[in-house]
C-alpha cells in the first residue's frame, strides 16, 4: 500500500532554515510528483511547490520562491523540503503529498503524509 | 493563476440533512481537474473526489461531485457523524490552488 512518511516535528529561530523529509513507499517512486502544502494554525490548505520525482524538476508558488528548496533522492524514495529564512508566521503544519503526472500536467493529490509541525520561535 | 472561491464559509446541519458546497473558479477549469477533499481536526485531508466528479477509491456514494467551467458543487446527501469537517477543493493541471475551506458543522 502507498505510504508517506514525513519527519518528525521542529523548532527553530527565526532566520534559520529547516529541511522536512519525506519518505515514500508502496509504489514506483519515478513515476509520480510530490507536493508540499502547509497550513497555518486554524487556517486553510496553501500550495508551495512540486518535484516531479522522475525528472527532477520542480514548479513553486510565487509565494516561495526563492525561499524554498526541493530535492529528491530516487535510492530511497525520499523528497526534502527546505525553507529558509524563517519567521514566525512561517509556524506551520507542512505537508508532503503525491500526485500523478503526464506531458508538464501534475494532477490530484491522492495520498498525503502525517504533516510535520514546524515552529518558529525565538 | 486560477483563484477557487469557496461558499458558505460554514455549513451548520443536523444528522441525515443534505449538505451542498460550492467552490466557484477566476477561471474556466481546464479538462475539469477539479478535486475536493476532506480533512478533520488533526488529521491530514483525504481525497474524496477528483475530476470535478469521480469518487477517489473507497469513497462513500453518498458523497458526489458536480459542475464544469467556472462553478462546482460537492453534495452529501445525508449526513453520517463522521463527515462533519472541514471540505476543500483543489485545481490541479498547468497550476496549483485551494479553495479557503468550508467548515460543515453539527447544528
Amino acid at each position: 500500500q502507498v505510504q508517506v512518511v514525513q519527519s518528525g516535528a521542529e523548532v527553530k529561530q527565526p532566520g534559520a532554515s529547516v529541511k522536512v523529509s519525506c519518505k515514500t513507499s508502496g509504489y514506483t517512486f519515478t513515476y509520480y510528483a510530490l507536493h508540499w502544502v502547509r497550513q497555518a494554525p486554524g487556517q486553510g490548505l496553501e500550495w508551495m511547490a512540486l518535484i516531479n520525482a522522475g525528472h527532477g524538476s520542480t514548479k513553486f508558488s510565487q509565494n516561495f520562491q526563492g525561499r524554498v528548496t526541493i530535492t529528491r533522492d530516487t535510492s530511497a524514495s525520499t523528497v526534502y523540503m527546505e525553507l529558509s529564512s524563517l519567521r514566525s508566521e512561517d509556524t506551520a503544519v507542512y505537508y508532503c503529498a503525491r500526485s500523478g503526472y503526464s506531458s508538464g500536467y501534475y494532477f490530484y493529490i491522492d495520498y498525503w503524509g502525517q504533516g510535520t509541525l514546524v515552529t518558529v520561535s525565538s | 493563476e486560477i483563484v477557487l472561491t469557496q461558499s458558505p464559509g460554514t455549513l451548520s446541519l443536523s444528522p441525515g440533512e443534505r449538505a451542498t458546497l460550492s467552490c466557484r473558479a477566476s477561471q474556466s477549469v481546464t479538462s475539469n481537474y477539479l478535486a475536493w477533499h476532506q480533512q478533520k481536526p488533526g488529521q491530514a485531508p483525504r481525497l474524496l473526489i477528483y475530476g470535478a466528479s469521480t469518487r477517489a477509491t473507497g469513497i462513500p456514494d453518498r458523497f458526489s461531485g458536480s459542475g464544469s467551467g467556472t462553478d462546482f458543487t460537492l453534495t452529501i446527501a445525508s449526513l453520517e457523524p463522521e463527515d462533519f469537517a472541514v471540505y476543500y477543493c483543489q485545481h490541479y493541471g498547468g497550476s496549483q490552488t485551494f479553495g479557503q475551506g468550508t467548515k460543515v458543522e453539527i447544528k
